[in-house]
């Protein structure tokens, strides 16, 4: 009965391969996020989709690809991952007229 | 995006005292809302305060707003172990989606 899940909680892989992150919410929510969290702890946003339309893009570079096939799923797809991409990812929600976020229990990358 | 400044970056005090952590931000805003990180974990909301409010109180947790000198401060009282955190304001601005977490103060508290 997890409210925001990710998976996988680990991702450990070599430079330049592609990888995704999933997220799912079942809390009826229609606004999803995913913030990155560095090593020094700062959490930046990075996308923000509301009711399956990006609403939120915030200067990330190309290769970081979000989709969402619908209000309960966000995933985050990584193309040629290069070292400065190592951080935690979270995956966030919140119903439109709440400003409360819900967060995953977030997705370590770790790449080598 | 900006983010907000927290102090201090680290807190470390006994079992029963009071934490004090503060925060600040650069822009306007329509809300903003306090944190809890556990090591390892993800976010857990604490308290929201809106911008015509000056106080609020949860249980053990009393947050003021300062939009004049856009400042907040979250106060911890009687402190136990396990508030052993990392603790975020975050601010968010009327008619976005948009929602920018501080630099966080990480709390200590020594049984």
């Amino acid at each position: 009965d997890t409210a925001v899940s990710q998976t996988p909680k680990y991702l450990v892989t070599q430079m330049g391969n592609d990888k995704s992150i999933k997220c799912e919410q079942n809390l009826g929510h229609d606004t999803m996020y995913w913030y990155k969290q560095d090593s020094k702890k700062f959490l930046k946003i990075m996308f923000s989709y509301n009711n399956k339309e990006l609403i939120i893009n915030e200067t990330v570079p190309n290769r970081f690809s979000p989709k969402s096939p619908d209000k309960a799923h966000l995933n985050l797809h990584i193309n040629s991952l290069e070292l400065g991409d190592s951080a935690v990812y979270f995956c966030a929600s919140h119903r439109g007229t709440s400003e409360k976020l819900f967060f995953g229990s977030g997705t370590q990358l770790s790449v080598l | 995006s900006q983010q907000g400044e927290e102090d201090p970056q680290a807190l470390s005090i006994q079992e029963g005292e009071n934490a004090t952590m503060n925060c600040s931000y650069k822009t306007s805003i329509n809300n903003l809302q306090w944190y809890r990180q556990n090591s390892g974990r993800g976010l857990v909301h604490l308290i929201l305060i809106r911008s015509n409010e000056r106080e609020k109180h949860s249980g053990r947790l009393r947050v003021t707003l300062d939009t004049s000198k856009k400042s907040s401060s979250l106060l911890i009282t009687a402190s136990r172990a396990a508030d052993t955190a990392s603790y975020f304001c975050a601010t968010g601005t009327s008619g976005t989606y948009k929602y920018i977490f501080g630099t966080g103060t990480r709390l200590k508290v020594l049984a």
